[in-house]
C-alpha cells in the first residue's frame, strides 16, 4: 500500500502570499490531520478532517485553512504568508472507523517544507 | 535533510547497547500514547503505541511502558543500531480529541559504532 503522500515536497513564497498544500492520504484512511513543525515549537496540531468535516483546531489563526475532498484527499492553506509560517508541514492519516468516533494510529507522509522570505 | 530540532537533548549510546528514551505526558485525560521516529528529512514514522488501559506493550526490539500515576512514558530498544540514530516523539491523545496529537519536544538519539 503506497503511503501518505504530500505535494509539493518544497515551496519558497514571500511575505503577504498565499499558498496550498495538498495530501493524500493511505487508501481506506478517512481521516487527515495537518501539523506545523518548527524547531522552536516543535510539531503542534493545526486540524483533523473526517468525511469532509473538520472534527478538531489546533491554536493557530484564521489564516490557517484546510478542507478535505469526497475522495479523502485534503488540502491545507495559508493566506498572508509571514516569516514564522516557515516550517515543515506534516499530513497524516489513520483509518478511523465508520462511525468516526475512534481513534487510530496515524501515519504520516514526508511533509511539505514551506520556507517563506 | 533539515535538522528536526537544533537544542534537543541527546542521548548517546554505543551500538548493541539498550537504549531507553524518557518522556512527560502533560495531560491526566490522554489515554492513548504513541512514540513516532523521525529520521532527517522525513516525516515521523510509527513505531509503538500503548492504551492507558495497559502499563506495558513490547513490539520487535521496542517496549513502551507507561506510568499513568506520575504522567511517564519510556521507550526501551534492544540492541541499539545505527539505523536507530534519529529524533523519537512521544505523542499523546486525550479521550474524545478524535486524532489530536500533543507531541512532546523529542529526543535525539545518537549510536556510534
Amino acid at each position: 500500500k503506497a503511503g501518505v503522500t504530500q505535494t509539493p515536497r518544497y515551496l519558497i513564497k514571500t511575505r503577504g502570499q498565499q499558498v496550498t498544500l495538498s495530501c493524500s492520504p493511505i487508501s481506506g484512511h478517512r481521516s487527515v490531520s495537518w501539523y506545523q513543525q518548527t524547531p522552536g515549537q516543535g510539531l503542534q496540531f493545526l486540524f483533523e478532517y473526517f468525511s469532509e468535516t473538520q472534527r478538531n483546531k489546533g491554536n493557530f489563526p484564521g489564516r490557517f485553512s484546510g478542507r478535505q475532498f469526497s475522495n479523502s484527499r485534503s488540502e491545507m492553506n495559508v493566506s498572508t504568508l509571514e516569516l514564522g509560517d516557515s516550517a515543515l508541514y506534516l499530513c497524516a492519516s489513520s483509518p478511523t472507523g465508520t462511525s468516526g468516533a475512534s481513534r487510530d494510529t496515524q501515519y504520516f507522509g514526508p511533509g511539505t517544507r514551506l520556507t517563506v522570505l | 535533510g533539515e535538522s528536526v530540532g537544533l537544542h534537543l537533548p541527546t542521548l548517546s549510546v554505543q551500538e548493541g547497547d539498550n537504549s531507553i528514551i524518557n518522556c512527560a505526558y502533560s495531560n491526566s485525560a490522554s489515554d492513548y500514547f504513541i512514540w513516532y521516529k523521525q529520521e532527517s528529512g522525513k516525516g515521523p514514522q510509527f513505531i509503538i503505541d500503548i492504551r492507558s488501559n495497559m502499563d506495558k506493550r513490547q513490539g520487535q526490539r521496542v517496549t513502551v511502558l507507561l506510568n499513568k500515576t506520575v504522567k511517564h512514558l519510556s521507550l526501551q530498544i534492544a540492541a541499539t543500531q545505527p539505523g536507530d540514530s534519529a529524533v523519537y516523539f512521544c505523542a499523546e491523545n486525550m479521550k474524545g480529541g478524535y486524532n489530536k496529537l500533543i507531541f512532546g519536544a523529542g529526543t535525539r538519539l545518537a549510536v556510534h559504532p
